[in-house]
């Protein structure tokens, strides 16, 4: 079965700070995984993807991540950060074939001004 | 495009009363899913529907039931809410990534 897990449950970070959140998952085969962010009291929108090809995928507001299949990792990562950026971030993984998607349990990022 | 929209957004129910939550999308996606999320725990998958006519148990299906009654639309039903079952209920659905829902706040009391 596969399990997503989040090393970081609450992270503090002044504006201008490099982030890299992280995200393991326990699956032997070919995965796709997602991250998704949840600005307070909104619902979960997708940051960015990756089912194949280039390991570091691009998403918006200036998100990225990498996948390492080796380390079953897909850490995400923004150079400099913005108080906007305020908000829970979660990795979710699916196995193509299979329609579950699982979440792992988020980490809350809070940006001082 | 409305995307997922779910009823009601705000509920509250006494323990042992029963009600449907309610989910529809307009993005003719085959997959559906209802997840609850609490603090700390992230987003729990109760059931998914990878088609119409199809539905499967997800990591906490207890105590709850589900009907995909058309491509749209994807419900969950609590047949006797529990204090244990207030949550924030995220419909979704999907054909690559998931489109979710704004959810709906669940109290019992």
């Amino acid at each position: 079965a596969q399990s997503v897990s989040q090393h970081n449950h609450h992270v503090i970070l002044s504006e201008a700070a490099s982030l890299e959140l992280g995200c393991n998952y326990s699956y032997g085969g070919t995965v796709n995984l997602f991250w998704y962010v949840q600005y307070p009291g909104q619902h979960l929108q997708l940051l960015l993807k990756y089912f194949s090809g280039d390991p570091l995928v691009k998403g918006i507001k200036g998100f990225e991540a990498e996948f390492i299949k080796s380390k079953f990792s897909f850490n995400l990562r923004k150079p400099s950060v913005q108080w906007s950026d305020t908000a829970e971030y979660f990795c979710a993984v699916n196995a193509p074939g299979d329609d579950k998607i699982i979440f792992g349990k988020g980490t809350r990022l809070h940006i001082l001004p | 495009n409305a995307g997922v929209t779910q009823t009601p957004k705000f509920q509250v129910l006494k323990t042992g009363q029963s009600m449907t939550l309610q989910c529809a999308q307009d993005m003719n996606h085959n997959s559906m899913y209802w997840y609850r999320q609490d603090p700390g725990m992230g987003l729990r998958l109760i059931y998914y529907s990878a088609s119409e006519g199809t539905t499967d148990k997800g990591e906490v299906p207890n105590g709850y039931n589900v009907s995909r009654l058309n491509k749209r639309e994807f419900s969950l039903r609590l047949e006797s809410a529990a204090p244990s079952q207030t949550s924030v209920y995220f419909c979704a659905s999907r054909t690559t990534e998931a489109f979710f829902g704004q959810g709906t706040r669940l109290t019992v009391v």
